[in-house]
């Protein structure tokens, strides 16, 4: 089936550090989201686009559809970026399920 | 605007008991979609309908498991007969019009079946 693997699986950093998380799929992805959740928390849609670069913020996501991968940069990281960032990917089509990566694990220490 | 509201929010239900789960979309908000969110298992699609019709159930177990949207303001997930393996945070969230729109999510119910 479809599958999403995220890269890493953790990552600390000092705050003010820059972060680049990766996200790939298995199958064709005609756009990604990309969602944040701090632990025991809602989540938090931050980003959605099907091609391309979009920016928002301190947070850039690129997606290369054809390449099946994505990105979310962080810039300046700071101590309440703490948390997962989960990548989602929709297939296509008429299809409007969320295939969910297992996300990454975000720990910003000052 | 309240964004996607889910009751309770949490929920403790003895083995072979039901439970009901109840999710109010964002007002306008034509699809709703039901996840679930496991450690082992991370976040799995159960079902989305729109305007109130079912679209997609590929991802609802097919026993004990349903859903149902009697109108535009909430949806139910029903699980009946719960086992321990059910106990998961359930998500639900809802988008403007379906398809590939970006989806909203609520704060979730966390199902603990003993």
């Amino acid at each position: 089936g479809q599958q999403v693997q995220q890269s890493p699986a953790s990552l600390v950093l000092q705050e003010g550090e820059n972060a680049e998380l990766q996200c790939n799929f298995s199958s064709t992805a005609t756009r990604l989201q990309w969602f944040y959740q701090r632990p025991g928390g809602s989540l938090v849609s931050l980003l959605s686009n099907p091609s391309g670069t979009k920016h928002t913020g301190r947070l850039t996501s690129t997606t290369v559809t054809k390449e099946r991968r994505g990105s979310l940069h962080i810039s300046s990281s700071q101590i309440t970026d703490s948390g997962t960032y989960l990548c989602a990917m929709f297939s296509g089509g008429s299809n409007a399920k969320l295939t969910f990566g297992k996300g990454t694990k975000l720990s910003v220490k000052s | 605007n309240a964004g996607v509201i889910q009751t309770p929010r949490h929920k403790v239900t003895g083995k072979g008991q039901e439970a009901t789960l109840w999710c109010e979309p964002i007002s306008g908000h034509s699809a709703v979609f039901w996840y679930r969110q496991t450690i082992v298992q991370g976040l799995e699609f159960l079902t989305y309908f729109r305007n109130q019709a079912p679209i997609d159930d590929s991802g609802m177990p097919k026993e004990r498991f349903s859903a149902q949207m009697p109108n535009q303001s909430h949806s139910t997930l029903k699980i009946q007969s719960t086992q321990p393996q059910d106990s998961a945070v359930y998500l639900c969230a809802s988008s403007h019009w379906g398809g590939q729109d970006t989806q909203y999510f609520g704060p979730g119910t966390r199902l603990l079946v003993l």
